[in-house]
């Protein structure tokens, strides 16, 4: 079976742009997570679905980020505009059930780079 | 709210054991544990439920104090390829209404 998809691996781009960054979770799981890995903070959720629905986005850190999930095989996290700040290692995991006994599972990530 | 990890980084020779910690400053609910080798995604080892659970993986086994809120991640007999870094996360006492909070992570390199 297919893990978590994400795309692109890699992005680059000037400070200003937008930014999506996409994630195809595994069939019938019906959570979805997007974490940000930096050095200094680590691995921070940012947001988290399930069936669709954003249920904490608590971790997202101002409002140049957003995020949809418009079906249960597809979401999207949007930074607009970008700033070299932002430039982190994005990972999207998603899982059947809650988090009590049931496993992560992670893509592969976006390793983004605002210049 | 973020667990704390210790040790930060450890170094072993093949062969060796380490034990790495992480601790909360609220009553859990469930641990999970994850390894991340550099520039790959965090892979799932082992989830530990509220009770005192141990369990184990191969040479790699972990147990749950939920007195002290804390777990230990045991890795014996060390090999090459448990080089990596470690993550525990951590559920609060609220089963299913609270995400799980990564702590930063324990570096463990295994040399020859």
């Amino acid at each position: 079976d297919a893990g978590v998809i994400q795309s692109p691996r890699h992005e680059v781009t000037e400070m200003g742009q937008e930014v999506t960054l996409r994630c195809k979770p595994i069939s019938g799981h019906d959570y979805l997570f997007w974490y940000r890995q930096t050095m200094m903070r680590g691995l921070e959720l940012l947001i988290y679905f399930n069936n669709n629905v954003p249920i904490d986005d608590s971790g997202m850190p101002e409002d140049r980020f957003s995020a949809k999930m418009p079906n249960a095989s597809f979401s999207t996290l949007k930074i607009q505009p970008s700033e070299p700040r932002d430039s982190a290692v994005y990972f999207c995991a998603s899982s059947l059930g809650d988090n009590s006994n049931q496993p992560q599972h992670f893509g592969d990530g976006t390793r983004l780079s605002i210049l | 709210q973020q667990p704390v990890q210790s040790p930060q980084a450890v170094i072993l020779r093949e062969g060796e054991d380490a034990v790495i910690n992480c601790s909360s400053s609220k009553a859990l609910y469930s641990v999970h544990w994850y390894r991340q080798k550099h520039g790959e995604a965090p892979v799932f080892l082992m989830i530990l439920l509220k009770g005192g659970e141990q369990k184990g993986h191969d040479k790699i086994s972990a147990s749950f104090n939920e007195k002290k809120q804390q777990s230990s991640l045991y890795l014996t007999a060390s090999q090459l390829s448990y080089s990596g870094t470690y993550f525990c996360g951590t559920e609060i006492f609220e089963p299913g209404n609270t995400p799980l909070v990564f702590g930063k992570g324990t570096r463990l390199s295994v040399i020859a």
